[in-house]
């Protein structure tokens, strides 16, 4: 399983944009990368994911570097409810496991 | 339309005991898959079900066992607990065929082992 880097904690005042890095540097071509998140004592919910070119949904976008060693999950406004752990993580295509890190621990504050 | 559901909410065990958690997949998924979250952690896969056999298996002894019906719903069995079970039990439900599905999870299961 490809590893990932992620800062441990961030801060981000509601309203801005809210900038999540990753780094996986050993990331093989067949993996993507997905994004979830787990707001306090819940499960952990599906953010967005992508193979090599940059994906946008209505919860956010993720930035993959052309040679895919990184990415970037952006909350373009960021609300208090946006407070959460946020997980990289690398996935073979056709492979169902999760295999979680320790994540970013995002705080919107007002 | 229902997504995962899972009971109960919390369960307080001794060790020693026998516990079983359910999972009820999100309408149209196939497969489940079950976690392991201590306090402070990130999830841990335990194992995943797909056509009612263990498709894939994580780093947990054989007192963690599982099962599939065919409605596609799931049980968690844990055997002789211990004080390091103590953790949120999380279910994860997907359809297996096709490209990279992402993952739904339940709200999970809060087991306290004393």
């Amino acid at each position: 399983d490809a590893k990932t880097t992620q800062p441990t904690s961030m801060d981000c005042a509601e309203g801005r944009a809210a900038n999540l890095p990753c780094n996986h540097s050993t990331i093989s071509g067949n993996e993507y990368v997905y994004w979830y998140r787990q707001i306090h004592s819940q499960g952990p919910q599906y953010i967005i994911h992508g193979l090599k070119n940059n994906e946008t949904n209505e919860m956010a976008s993720l930035i993959i570097t052309e040679d895919r060693k990184s990415s970037t999950l952006i909350l373009p406004h960021a609300t208090l409810r946006d407070t959460a752990v946020y997980y990289c993580i690398v996935r073979p295509t056709g492979f169902q496991k999760l295999v979680f890190g320790t994540g970013t621990r995002l705080l919107v504050s007002p | 339309d229902a997504g995962v559901t899972q009971s109960p909410t919390h369960l307080i065990k001794t060790r020693g005991q026998q516990v079983t958690l359910r999972c009820s997949p999100k309408s149209g998924h196939d497969t489940v898959s079950w976690y392991q979250q201590a306090l402070g952690q990130g999830p841990q896969f335990i194992f995943q079900y797909y056509e009612e056999e263990e498709r894939q298996r994580g780093n947990f002894p054989d007192r963690f066992s599982g099962h599939q019906f065919p409605n596609y719903s799931s049980e968690l069995n844990v055997n002789a607990l211990l004080l390091g079970d103590s953790a949120l039990y999380l279910c994860a439900s997907s359809l297996l065929a096709g490209g990279p599905h992402e993952q739904f999870f339940g709200p999970g299961t809060r087991l306290t082992v004393l």
